[in-house]
Formats: C-alpha cells, sequence, structure tokens
C-alpha cells in the first residue's frame, strides 16, 4: 500500500513568495496528480505527471522517480491561490482508484 | 469545458436508510471512480468502474456498497443502509485512459442523522 506524505501541512506566505509543496510516496507508480481543493470542498485537476517536469500558468510541477518525490512550485504567488493542495497518486496494475495524500493548506496574504 | 456533474449537492438522510447519489461523467471518458472525504481528513479511494464493471474496489466499500452505470451516461453509487459514519463528501470522478487526467465532481455532502 502506498504512503503519500505531503509538507508542509500548512503554509501562510506573502503575496508574490515563491511557494513550494512537496509531496513523496513509499512505493513506485505509474502517476502522480497535484490537485486543488477550494473551501467549497470541488476538487480540481492541475497536473498529472509520470516524469519530468510540467508547467501551467504560475505552477510548476516535477517529479523525481527514483527518489520518489515531487514538488508543486507556485511563482508569484496570489491571495486568490489560498486553497489545499493534495498529492495523489496511482500505483499502477488494474485500474487502481488514486491514494491521496493529506493535503497542503496554502495562505496567501496581501 | 467538460465537467463532472453531481448530484444532489447535499442529502441528508436517517439512519439506516437507503440513498442514491448520482453523477454525470464526462461524455467520452472510460473510468469512472467514487471518492469520499470524512470532514478534516483526506479523500480516499472507493471504487472504480470500466467496461461495465468493478475493476478495483478498497476495504471502504463493503457490501452496503453497490454502484452502476444503468443508461450509459449516469454512474451512481447506492449505500443500502446508511450509518452516521457514512457522513462525508462523496466524490465522482473520471477519466478517458488510465493515467490520464481526473476530472473530478463537485462532490455530494451526505448527513446522516
Amino acid at each position: 500500500k502506498n504512503e503519500v506524505e505531503q509538507s508542509p501541512q500548512n503554509l501562510t506566505a506573502q503575496e508574490g513568495e515563491f511557494i513550494t509543496i512537496n509531496c513523496s510516496y513509499s512505493v513506485g507508480i505509474s502517476a502522480l496528480h497535484w490537485l486543488q481543493q477550494h473551501p467549497g470542498g470541488g476538487i480540481v485537476s492541475l497536473f498529472m505527471l509520470s516524469s519530468g517536469k510540467k508547467k501551467h500558468g504560475r505552477l510548476i510541477a516535477t517529479i523525481n522517480i527514483q527518489e520518489k518525490h515531487s514538488s508543486l512550485h507556485i511563482t508569484a504567488s496570489h491571495p486568490r491561490d489560498s486553497a489545499v493542495y493534495i498529492c495523489a497518486v496511482r500505483s499502477g496494475g488494474g485500474a487502481d482508484g488514486l491514494t491521496f495524500g493529506k493535503g497542503t493548506h496554502l495562505i496567501i496574504q496581501p | 469545458e467538460p465537467e463532472v456533474t453531481q448530484t444532489p449537492s447535499h442529502q441528508v438522510t436517517q439512519m439506516g436508510q437507503e440513498v442514491i447519489l448520482r453523477c454525470v461523467p464526462i461524455s467520452n471518458h472510460l473510468y469512472f471512480y467514487w471518492y469520499r472525504q470524512i470532514l478534516g481528513q483526506k479523500v480516499e479511494f472507493l471504487v472504480s468502474f470500466y467496461n461495465n464493471e468493478i475493476s478495483e474496489k478498497s476495504e471502504i466499500f463493503d457490501d452496503q456498497f453497490s454502484v452502476e452505470r444503468p443508461d450509459g451516461s449516469n454512474f451512481t453509487l447506492k449505500i443500502r443502509s446508511t450509518k452516521l459514519e457514512d457522513s462525508a463528501m462523496y466524490f465522482c470522478a473520471s477519466s478517458g485512459q488510465l493515467d490520464t487526467e481526473a476530472f473530478f465532481g463537485q462532490g455530494t455532502r451526505l448527513t446522516v442523522v
């Protein structure tokens, strides 16, 4: 069973700061997802990675398969980035669902 | 933009009653999932569904749970006899292929009283 750990659990930063959220997992995976959950509860997919790096706007996600580690970076952070960021992995095999981390609660202050 | 829709957004039910949570996945997707999130906890996998049958299920998905895709568009989760501990947010998700982007619905908040 894959164990997904995220750090930090909570992060408060000032607008404009560079943000890094980390995710590690214990067992090899076929894919890693970064998701965003707003206070209303809805979940939005940000990235799906199986190797390397992806960029979308101010968001960058990287993954190191050998080290079983991924990072989500936010450049020029803004209060609207305030949300819970969740790392989730699929361990492969059949159509297994995702195993989720506990999430990182990010608050960006103006 | 295509989206996954879930109904109802909030359901309150008496303990022991049956509930059906409904989802309309994205139309050309092949893989369908139900997840749940108990308040304050992480999201947990319940079941995956592919090719009109259950593909994988977690320990949580016991005999009181069932899923159906009755008409090729809707995807339902039935809880036969609800318990207080079934109170949670239930998310439906779909993806076009394995290991592609997952699209989540807005969730159904189930409260069992």
